[in-house]
């Protein structure tokens, strides 16, 4: 069936580079995405990518997906304080839904 | 305004009792969603809706039941709350394509004691 998997918890110092990493089964996903959830908040979409594309760039933010291997990160580069979010990564289903991972817990040190 | 208005935003209650989430939005989108959210799960879909005449189970809807009252409105009703329903509850809509992503609702917690 559809599933998105990715790790549960990365932790960064900040000023450097973070990279979420997720795979995903559903080879006919046209589009894929990554949401941000700030504590207390609720998913808020940070940025798309349609599947015959292998990278999109939006200022901190650089997205690659590798269909081959069903496989799509997320780089926040220069990474602050607030940053410290749950990232999901998700899928559009063959049913026109959208299908989420279990998120990526990212915390900043210091 | 938010795009998405949930109410209430947290709700404890007794097992057995009935509850009502409500979900309102001003996007003027077809589609409507309700979503579970539980640590290390992610989120899994409840139910949802395409129009107002349109409803359909996802991958957990046992004990819970929906109503889209409007092209606005979809509320989520647990018939006889228990403790393992005791989660983050989010509404979420959608255009017709529903392929440039999803707008959330701020959620709401709800407890069952």
């Amino acid at each position: 069936g559809e599933d998105v998997e990715q790790s549960l918890f990365l932790s960064v110092r900040e000023g450097d580079s973070s990279v979420i990493n997720c795979t995903y089964t559903d080879s006919s996903s046209t589009y894929l995405y990554w949401y941000k959830q700030e504590p207390g908040a609720g998913l808020q979409l940070l940025t798309y990518i349609f599947s015959n594309m292998d990278m999109k760039q939006d200022q901190r933010l650089t997205v690659l997906l590798n269909k081959k291997d069903k496989h799509l990160s997320l780089r926040i580069a220069d990474t602050q304080t607030g940053d410290s979010a749950i990232y999901f990564c998700a899928e559009t289903s063959s049913a026109s839904k959208i299908i989420f991972g279990s998120g990526t817990r990212l915390s900043i040190r210091p | 305004d938010a795009d998405v208005t949930q109410t209430p935003r947290n709700r404890i209650t007794k097992t057995g009792k009935r509850i009502m989430l409500e979900c309102s939005q001003t996007k003027g989108h077809d589609r409507m969603y309700w979503y579970r959210q539980d640590p290390g799960l992610g989120l899994r879909l409840i139910y949802y809706s395409f129009d107002v005449k349109d409803i359909n189970k996802g991958e957990i809807s046992d004990g819970y039941s929906v109503s889209r009252q409007a092209q606005a409105k979809f509320s989520l009703s647990l018939e006889s709350a228990i403790p393992n329903q005791t989660a983050l509850y989010f509404c979420a809509t959608s255009d017709q394509q529903g392929n440039y992503g999803y707008t959330f609702g701020s959620g709401t917690r709800l407890t069952v004691v």
